[in-house]
């Protein structure tokens, strides 16, 4: 079945580093990839999206693009902030189903 | 328009007492999906409704039980509460259209989850 794999965390960057949170996904046919971010007591919001092959989602400095080639959906940001500090969920959807990756801590300090 | 919405926000229970938690998804959304997230397992299915119907489930036993009103809204009743049922429940809805003509997207939308402490 359909499954999303993330890199392993914690992920700990100084303050405007260079962040890359990989992942890749395992799917039959062309799903929609999304990047999710959960702050501390919170519930997991959507930071982006992609829908078909070679788009570039993006939101808040943060981008992915989705490679059909390599089946990855990887998220960058130029300079990270203290205040990205949060859990970052990979999902894919297909079929109207939902697979979420494991998800990566990233912690920033100042 | 208003997000997804979640009572109560906190609960504490002891161990074999039942509790309810609630749900009310975006409006316009009729698929709402539960997750339990820990620590150590992360963010785990429990199941799905659409139309008062539930359309998927995951793998947790049958303690754990839903439902899903006409105007959308969701229940989620966990009985004979265990310590391991200690966890954040989050809440999601989806703008999906099963069969029907029209925009679909099932991009998932969370509410502020649920911490439950089972004492």
């Amino acid at each position: 079945g359909d499954s999303v794999t993330q890199m392993e965390g914690p992920v700990t960057l100084s303050e405007e580093a260079f962040l890359t949170i990989n992942c890749t996904y395992t799917a039959t046919g062309y799903p929609s990839l999304f990047w999710y971010v959960q702050y501390p007591g919170e519930g997991l919001q959507l930071l982006l999206k992609a829908t078909k092959a070679d788009d570039k989602g993006s939101n808040k400095g943060f981008e992915a693009t989705y490679r059909k080639e390599t089946t990855s959906f990887h998220l960058e940001k130029g300079s990270v902030q203290v205040s990205d500090s949060a859990v970052y969920f990979c999902a894919l959807s297909e079929d109207n189903d939902m697979r979420f990756g494991a998800g990566t801590r990233l912690t920033v300090k100042p | 328009k208003a997000g997804v919405t979640q009572t109560p926000r906190y609960l504490i229970k002891t161990r074999g007492q039942q509790v309810t938690l609630s749900c009310s998804p975006i409006s316009g959304h009729r698929s709402v999906s539960w997750y339990q997230q820990t620590p150590g397992q992360g963010l785990q299915f429990l199941f799905e409704y659409f139309s008062e119907t539930q359309r998927n489930k995951g793998n947790f036993p049958g303690r754990f039980s839903g439902r899903q009103f006409s105007n959308s809204r969701s229940e989620m009743n966990v009985s004979t509460l265990e310590l391991g049922d200690s966890a954040l429940y989050l809440c999601a809805s989806s703008f999906l259209n099963m069969g029907i003509a029209g925009p679909s997207s099932y991009e998932q939308y969370f509410g502020p989850g649920t911490r439950l402490t089972v004492t």
